[in-house]
């Protein structure tokens, strides 16, 4: 299994400019999330996803989106990218099982910055 | 409110040594908590859950509803630890969603 992956790893992005931070799962976890990490901010939940067809707001979701149209894939948009989305962005996943806590599977981040 | 906090930004002590990372929380329910951790150049990964009970790479943590709290132990420090760790709650057993706290980066110098 990849686990959970993220692209791309890097991205300068111009203020105004919108772009798709790709995150993909092939362990057929139902839950996915986005967070953003930022120093001394730890990290802030986004957006997530329960499943196909579901999403919420985290924390944070002002100037994001989100759609779950497969259990795989879960992408986060920038609709107008501005100076304080920079930021590291992770991806995760998570299980649900009877009577277990799930664990989260992060992917190795997306480092965003925008002038 | 639903909320964890690191006090530390910063941990620093010499190999050997115990450390203990501060993590409290504040919720209403009965929590789940969780510590992950993020070693240099590398993805978060879970370090330990409270109904584990377990110990992994040395580290504990015990529950304390009464102080609301999740300390992370370790009784020696090594080198290897070095990274950055945080403390999360999960406020409902139906999703996957996190709340992290700030994080705490632990320097264990030689």
């Amino acid at each position: 299994n990849a686990g959970v992956t993220q692209t791309p790893k890097f991205q300068v992005l111009k203020t105004g400019q919108s772009m798709t931070l790709q995150c993909a799962q092939d362990m057929n976890h139902e839950y996915m999330s986005w967070y953003r990490q930022d120093p001394g901010m730890g990290l802030r939940l986004i957006h997530y996803s329960v499943g196909a067809g579901i999403t919420d707001q985290g924390e944070v979701p002002n100037g994001y989106n989100v759609s779950r149209s497969t259990t795989e894939d879960f992408p986060l948009r920038l609709l107008s990218a501005a100076p304080s989305q920079t930021s590291v962005y992770f991806c995760a996943s998570s299980y649900r099982a009877t009577g277990l806590l799930y664990e989260q599977y992060f992917g190795p981040g997306t480092r965003l910055t925008v002038t | 409110a639903q909320r964890v906090t690191q006090p530390e930004k910063l941990l620093s002590v010499f190999k050997g040594a115990p450390v203990e990372l501060k993590c409290n929380y504040s919720y209403s329910g009965s929590p789940e908590l969780f510590w992950y951790v993020q070693y240099s150049r590398q993805r978060l990964q879970l370090l330990l859950r409270h109904i584990s009970r377990e110990s992994i790479k040395g580290f504990t943590a015990d529950l304390n509803k009464g102080e609301t709290s999740f300390h992370l132990k370790k009784p020696f420090a090594q080198e290897e630890d070095s990274a950055m760790y945080y403390c999360a709650l999960r406020p409902s057993s139906n999703t996957g969603k996190l709340i992290f706290g700030q994080g705490t980066t632990l320097q264990v110098k030689p």
